[in-house]
């Protein structure tokens, strides 16, 4: 069973604030690493999908980082938003083959609320 | 990319009827995916949905609660049979797409279906 997991659950912050948030995956058969903003009423949108260790994905204020041989990705958000209130998905792919083709296994998201 | 059309967006339901929801995706896919969140859980993949052939089930999940069509490679449903309030979710179908040179996949999603069960 693989296990994503993620922190915190919930987090509030006031706009401007710089925040982070944490995702931790299997280190081993690792394959990619997906951080997802979920919006309410809407569909998940695809930040970053990170493959390689050391990598650093940045898309203007949000910015991720991963470390395979730990098993575990930052999320960053500089100077946040009432707009990035949201939910943020981790998600991961393993390189196992067969019936794990194509799947991703979940955290159970860092919910964001930033108050004006 | 993908665009996914999900319906209904919401719905409640009876507990011991069923409900159907729909994906529409506009280009053709091999697999679609079908996933469940409860109340402050994961997204959790209930089945893959293959075209031309029976449905992949994970485990903690069947056939005779959670019946797929796939009809072809662009559309796909799911029912939840006999509802109980414990069905009460987003379920979500998903498609994924390789992008680039380092064929990474990425997934795109339906709007979602916020199902509640009384």
């Amino acid at each position: 069973i693989l296990n994503v997991e993620q922190s915190p659950q919930s987090l509030h912050v006031q706009e401007g604030d710089s925040t982070n948030f944490t995702c931790s995956f299997p280190s081993s058969n690792f394959y990619a690493l997906h951080w997802y903003r979920w919006e309410t009423a809407k569909s998940p949108e695809a930040l970053f999908v990170m493959t390689l260790n050391g990598d650093e994905k940045k898309k203007g204020r949000i910015s991720a980082t991963l470390n395979t041989k730990e098993g575990y990705s930052y999320l960053y958000i500089k100077g946040s938003q009432p707009e990035d209130s949201a939910t943020y998905l981790c998600a991961f792919t393993s390189r196992a083959g067969g019936t794990s083709y194509g799947k991703l296994t979940f955290g159970q998201g860092t919910i964001l609320t930033v108050h004006p | 990319s993908a665009v996914i059309s999900q319906k209904p967006s919401r719905d409640i339901c009876q507990r011991g009827t069923s409900l159907t929801i729909q994906c529409q995706v506009d280009s053709q896919v091999t697999m679609m995916f079908w996933y469940r969140q409860q109340p402050g859980q994961s997204l959790t993949l209930i089945a893959t949905a293959n075209q031309g052939s029976e449905a992949t089930y994970e485990s903690g999940f069947v056939i005779d609660k959670f019946p797929i069509s796939r009809p072809n490679l662009t559309f796909s449903t799911l029912t939840v049979s006999n509802m109980s309030p414990e069905d009460s979710s987003i379920y979500l179908c998903s498609v994924t797409k390789v992008r680039g040179p380092g064929l990474n996949t990425e997934a795109f999603f339906g709007q979602g279906t916020r199902l509640t069960v009384v």
